[in-house]
């Protein structure tokens, strides 16, 4: 049974700061996701990372994929309020095999 | 049209009522999931649909069931559940030869 082990589980900053949340493995996957979920909606796809090393960024928000593919992190720069929410690292295979989540990171940004 | 849509957004249902939940993709994807989240925690999956069929059914039970007439639409019938069933119930679709899915709003299910 493959795991992701996501952490921090909480955290709460102040507006300005910088955080960095991990996502890891002890399994390959062939890619991950980060989504981003606030209360009482489904999650959005926030990126997808495919291949081993892999940085990209979406403004503020930078992910980077793990050389062997095992694990990820999200980098949040001059975290502001309305980054606030829960962020969900996904692990995917080929086929229909079910994406792994993990158990989430619950940000809170203060004003 | 890169939307997944859902409805109700919220249902409040007694033990013994029938009610179902929608979901409808246009975007050509042929793998539809049920998903079901409990507060704090991450979607449990639930049944996987692909080109029509049901291909993962996490033992759900059986006052769960899944439906999915054609490629755009998944539906989840819903009897006799119980007040532990009360979540957030997701639908989300996937691209063929894609990982990531895409998830739709959501419905509020109470049951009472």
């Amino acid at each position: 049974t493959q795991l992701l082990e996501q952490s921090p589980q909480f955290l709460s900053i102040q507006e300005g700061e910088n955080l960095t949340v991990y996502c890891n493995s002890s399994s390959v996957f062939s890619s991950l996701q980060w989504y981003r979920q606030e209360p009482g909606e489904g999650p959005v796809l926030l990126v997808t990372v495919v291949t081993g090393g892999e940085v990209k960024k979406l403004k503020r928000l930078t992910f980077q994929f793990g050389d062997a593919r095992k694990d990820s992190s999200l980098h949040i720069t001059a975290a502001q309020p309305g980054d606030t929410g829960l962020y969900l690292c996904a692990g995917g295979n080929s086929g229909n095999t079910p994406l792994v989540f993990g158990k989430g990171t619950r940000l809170s940004v203060i004003a | 049209d890169t939307e997944v849509t859902q409805t109700p957004k919220h249902l409040v249902m007694g033990m013994t009522n029938k009610k179902s939940l929608k979901c409808e993709q246009h975007m050509g994807h042929r793998a539809m999931y049920w998903y079901k989240q409990k507060a704090k925690k991450p979607p449990e999956l639930m049944f996987v649909y692909s080109y029509e069929k049901l291909s993962i059914n996490e033992s759900v039970p059986s006052r769960f069931s899944p439906e999915c007439p054609n490629s755009s639409l998944l539906n989840l019938h819903l009897h006799a559940l119980q007040p532990e069933d009360s979540a957030l119930y997701l639908c989300a679709s996937r691209r063929e030869g894609y990982n990531e899915q895409f998830f739709g709003p959501g419905t509020r299910l109470t049951v009472l």
